[in-house]
């Protein structure tokens, strides 16, 4: 049984801070991560994917993945409230995705 | 025009009741996937398809069943609906890739009472 962990928070930050969500998983053989973004009550929406070690940055956001320890993060630079959601990570092994629950975080003014 | 849609958007229904929850897209991809979301349960997987021929059973199929009419359409049914089953389903469709992306629908909320 593939697990996907997340801590569900709330992660509670400032307005400007940096925001860091994290996630591990069980399956050594997963080739591909994701970081999906879910508003209260509406679907899930693809913020990043990263395939291989390191760091991958797309804007505010940083994904990072440590395959050795079996670890990917999501770092979110100057949070804005706007950011205030619950962010699910995403894991493949060959053909369907497993989801953790999902960290809830709140951006404060 | 979105590209996932999903009807209804919210239904409500009765213990013992079949219903059908369509998925429609327009994106030309040959995947397509039914989810359920609990709230503090994430998104779990029910069915899966690759492509009209091919079906497969998710995590948590027990209860559901399938169609896959066309490349485009994937239509998932309670055969006996009971409360348990009240939650909040999703559509999605992902690019013929093991690292393909999945695109989500705008889910469909089922209230069983």
């Amino acid at each position: 049984q593939k697990e996907v962990e997340q801590n569900s928070g709330p992660l509670s930050v400032p307005e400007g801070a940096i925001a860091s969500l994290n996630c591990t998983y069980s399956d050594r053989g997963s080739q591909s991560f994701f970081w999906y973004r879910q508003y209260s009550g509406k679907s899930p929406e693809l913020i990043m994917s990263i395939y291989s070690n390191g760091d991958k940055e797309d804007g505010r956001f940083t994904a990072q993945l440590n395959k050795a320890s079996q670890y990917v993060s999501l770092l979110i630079r100057d949070s804005q409230p706007s950011d205030s959601a619950t962010y699910l990570c995403a894991v493949t092994g060959y053909s369907t995705l497993t989801f953790g629950k999902g960290t809830m975080l709140l951006v404060s003014p | 025009d979105a590209d996932v849609t999903q009807t209804p958007r919210n239904r409500i229904t009765k213990t013992g009741k079949r219903i059908m929850l369509e998925c429609s897209q327009t994106k030309g991809h040959d995947r397509m996937y039914w989810y359920r979301q609990d709230p503090g349960l994430g998104l779990q997987l029910i069915y899966y398809s690759f492509d009209v021929k091919d079906i497969n059973k998710g995590e948590i199929s027990d209860g559901y069943s399938v169609s896959r009419q066309a490349q485009a359409k994937f239509s998932l049914s309670l055969e006996s609906a009971i409360p348990n089953q009240t939650a909040l389903y999703f559509c999605a469709t992902s690019e013929d890739s093991p690292f393909g992306t999945q695109y989500f629908g705008p889910g469909t909320r089922l209230l069983v009472l």
